[in-house]
């Protein structure tokens, strides 16, 4: 077990909707990675909380957005869902002292697997 | 344009066999590069991370060197078990930022 904790773990929703998906860090890490793996690929970088504020963020749109919690929770919002949107999302913690690169261990949790129907 | 390409795609060995995934990048400015395992329908977990300076790390069985002048990286599973089938994947991140970029993995399939 990694210590990171995701909610739900299978969702279903319909195209137009609007979904959240939460994630709860391990203890004492104050940065929380969120990422898209669709079937079969690597997961792709969405967006980055440190600290309770986003300080990195990859080729998403606005309508994925997130927040991190004073206790470092932390959730994913994604509005007007489209078909394509179906994947896996990841969330990872980490302790960073800068909030900059990773360059010690992330931790996953196990996901939330994402329906758009 | 940062890449992170793995080969083979998909690999099936025998249990007890040795077997060697292969990573090539082409992110720069480089920090790190990263292994990880990922078991279906679970979340990815870390085997081994590498700076510049370091060209071989290892945990257990595993083993992970880096050539940072070819911008290449591999992944040796020594004695491999059933426990080890799962996607590896490998993760290069962008120096001066927080940016990482993951390649699709190689998916390993092991039979007894």
């Amino acid at each position: 077990e990694t210590g990171v904790t995701q909610s739900p773990t299978h969702l279903i929703k319909t195209r137009g909707q609007q979904v959240t998906l939460r994630c709860s860090s391990q203890s004492g890490h104050n940065t929380v990675s969120w990422y898209q793996q669709a079937l079969g690929q690597g997961p792709q970088f969405i967006f980055q909380y440190y600290r309770e504020e986003e300080n990195g963020r990859g080729n998403f749109p606005p309508r994925f957005s997130g927040l991190q919690f004073p206790n470092y929770s932390s959730e994913l919002n994604v509005n007007a869902l489209e078909l394509d949107d179906s994947a896996l999302y990841l969330c990872a913690s980490r302790l960073s002292v800068s909030g900059g690169e990773p360059k010690n261990i992330q931790y996953f949790g196990a996901g939330t697997r994402l329906s758009v129907l | 344009k940062n890449q992170v390409e793995q080969s083979p795609q998909s690999l099936i060995i025998l249990e007890g066999k040795n077997c060697t995934l292969q990573c090539n990048y082409t992110v720069s400015p480089f920090s790190n590069l990263r292994w990880y395992k990922q078991d279906t329908g679970r979340g990815p977990v870390s085997l081994t991370i590498m700076t510049f300076s370091e060209n071989t790390k290892s945990n257990g069985r595993y083993t992970a060197t880096l050539d940072a002048d070819t911008k290449q990286s591999s992944l040796h599973i020594t004695a491999s078990q059933l426990s080890d089938s799962a996607s590896y994947i490998c993760v290069v991140s962008e120096g001066g930022g927080f940016k990482t970029i993951f390649g699709a993995g190689t998916r390993l399939f092991v039979k007894a």
